[in-house]
C-alpha cells in the first residue's frame, strides 16, 4: 500500500524539542519533494516546511524559521522535522505530504498525506 | 504573503443539490491553485490541482475553474459523503498558503 506514516509526536514542555519522522512505504520517496503541514486544534491548515528530492532547496515558514529543521534520508525512505524551542502555539497535528507538480523548488500540491502526529506543547 | 479568502464560511445544502465554493487570492496565482476535502479526524484529500484538474480517483461531480485571483469548486450533485470542510491552497509563491476553509453541512 502506498502511504506515509508520521511518528514522534507527543507532549513536550515549552522550550523543549521533538523530532518527527515521516516514513514512506509502497513507493520511492526520493522521487518526490515533501512538505510538513500542521493544523492546530479546530483550526485550518498551515504550511511549515519544504524539502526537495536531493535537499537542494529547503524552505520554512517565518513562524518556525530558526527553530525547526527539515531533513531527509533517501536510503531510509524518510523525511524528518527537528523541532526545537517549542512554543504553545506550535501545538498541532503535523502532517507530512508528498508533492505533485513540483516546479523543482519543492512547491506543488499534495497528493498523498500521512495520518498526522499530534504535538502538544504545554507545561 | 498571498492571502486566500474562501466564501462562504459555511454552506448548508441538501443531498442532490449543487454546491459552489469560492476562493479569492490577494494577488494572481495564475492556475497554481488546488482544492482539498477534509473530514473529521482525517487528513486532507486532494480533489483538484492546477485549478481545474481532478486528482486521481476523484469523482466527476467535482470540478474546478478559474485563474488569476478567482476560483470556484463545484460539486454538481451532493452525495452524503461530500459533507466536509474544503480548503484551497496556492503554490504560486512562498510561503504556500491555504484558505481558511468552507464547511459544507447538511441542511
Amino acid at each position: 500500500e502506498v502511504q506515509l506514516v508520521e511518528s514522534g509526536g507527543g507532549l513536550v514542555k515549552p522550550g523543549g524539542s521533538l523530532r518527527l519522522s515521516c516514513a514512506a512505504s509502497g513507493f520511492t520517496l526520493s522521487y518526490y519533494s515533501v512538505n510538513w503541514i500542521r493544523q492546530a486544534p479546530g483550526k485550518g491548515l498551515e504550511w511549515v516546511s519544504s524539502i526537495t528530492t536531493t535537499s537542494t532547496y529547503i524552505y520554512y515558514s517565518d513562524l518556525v524559521k530558526g527553530r525547526f529543521t527539515i531533513s531527509r534520508d533517501n536510503a531510509q525512505n524518510s523525511v524528518y522535522l527537528q523541532m526545537n524551542s517549542l512554543r504553545a502555539e506550535d501545538t498541532a497535528v503535523y502532517y507530512c505530504a508528498r508533492i505533485i507538480g513540483d516546479n523543482g523548488y519543492g512547491s506543488g500540491h499534495y497528493d498523498l498525506w500521512g495520518q498526522g502526529t499530534l504535538v502538544t506543547v504545554s507545561s | 504573503e498571498i492571502v486566500l479568502t474562501q466564501s462562504p464560511a459555511t454552506l448548508s445544502l441538501s443531498p442532490g443539490e449543487r454546491a459552489t465554493l469560492s476562493c479569492r487570492a490577494s494577488q494572481s496565482v495564475s492556475s497554481y491553485l488546488g482544492w482539498y476535502q477534509q473530514k473529521p479526524g482525517q487528513a486532507p484529500r486532494l480533489l483538484i490541482h492546477a485549478a481545474s484538474n481532478r486528482a486521481t480517483g476523484i469523482p466527476a461531480r467535482f470540478s474546478g475553474s478559474g485563474s488569476g485571483t478567482d476560483f470556484t469548486l463545484t460539486i454538481s450533485s451532493l452525495e452524503p459523503e461530500d459533507f466536509a470542510v474544503y480548503y484551497c491552497q496556492q503554490r504560486a509563491d512562498w510561503p504556500m498558503t491555504f484558505g481558511q476553509g468552507t464547511r459544507l453541512e447538511i441542511k
